[in-house]
């Protein structure tokens, strides 16, 4: 699996949206980008992923640049429930990498009133 | 619908004891996955199996064993406890292999093992 490159941590006033990026510089042609989060003592959740395309769904907007060496998370209007550790990761969906998530140290996203 | 249930929540051990964590999920899915997360890192993958009867090791197999008799439930053992495996355990499933619309992976709400 690629390997990816996030900030450490990021601030992101309530109301406003947070734009978490992530380098992928060596990924492959299979391979998706998947962002998980964790909010604290709690198993991580499943936000989005994509291989190509920009996708949207209820939760956040992933925006891919053409190259696919990097992606932008977007949460459209932050609150402070949004206050998580963000994992990008990207690896190759099926064949014998059954849920082989490799979770590196992510962004520590923190949402102010 | 109750999704992933994992217990114990907390559990203290003393070194070189044994126990089981459980962990079940209604939701039919085939995948079913054992992560540990060590302070401040991110998940390792320990164990997974790709339905009843079929197991295999993941990134950090060595003092766990696991086995899958049924679809809903994927128990992992710890035999010998040792310091090194105090952690938080995080069981899993999805219902097919994630990539495909609907097949992500699901996460219980954690066990935290402490030994001592």
């Amino acid at each position: 699996d690629a390997k990816t490159t996030q900030p450490p941590s990021m601030d992101c006033a309530e109301g406003r949206a947070a734009n978490l990026p992530c380098n992928h510089s060596t990924i492959s042609g299979n391979e998706y980008v998947y962002w998980y989060r964790q909010i604290h003592s709690q198993g991580p959740q499943y936000i989005i992923h994509g291989l190509k395309n920009n996708e949207t769904n209820e939760m956040a907007s992933l925006i891919i640049t053409e190259d696919r060496k990097s992606s932008t998370l977007i949460l459209p209007h932050a609150t402070l429930r949004d206050t998580a550790v963000y994992y990008c990761i990207v690896r190759v969906a099926g064949g014998t990498s059954y849920g082989k998530l490799t979770f590196g140290q992510g962004t520590i996203l923190t949402v102010h009133p | 619908n109750a999704g992933v249930t994992q217990t114990p929540k907390f559990r203290i051990l003393k070194i070189g004891q044994s126990m089981t964590l459980q962990c079940t999920q209604d939701m039919n899915h085939n995948y079913m996955y054992w992560y540990r997360q060590d302070p401040g890192m991110g998940l390792k993958l320990i164990y997974y199996s790709v339905g009843a009867g079929i197991t295999d090791k993941g990134e950090v197999p060595n003092g766990y064993n696991v086995s899958r008799s049924t679809t809903e439930d994927f128990p992992l053992r710890l035999e010998l406890a040792a310091p090194s495996q105090t952690s938080v355990y995080f069981c899993a499933s999805s219902y097919g292999v994630e990539g495909a619309p609907g097949n992500t992976i699901y996460f219980g709400e954690g066990s935290w093992l402490t030994v001592v």
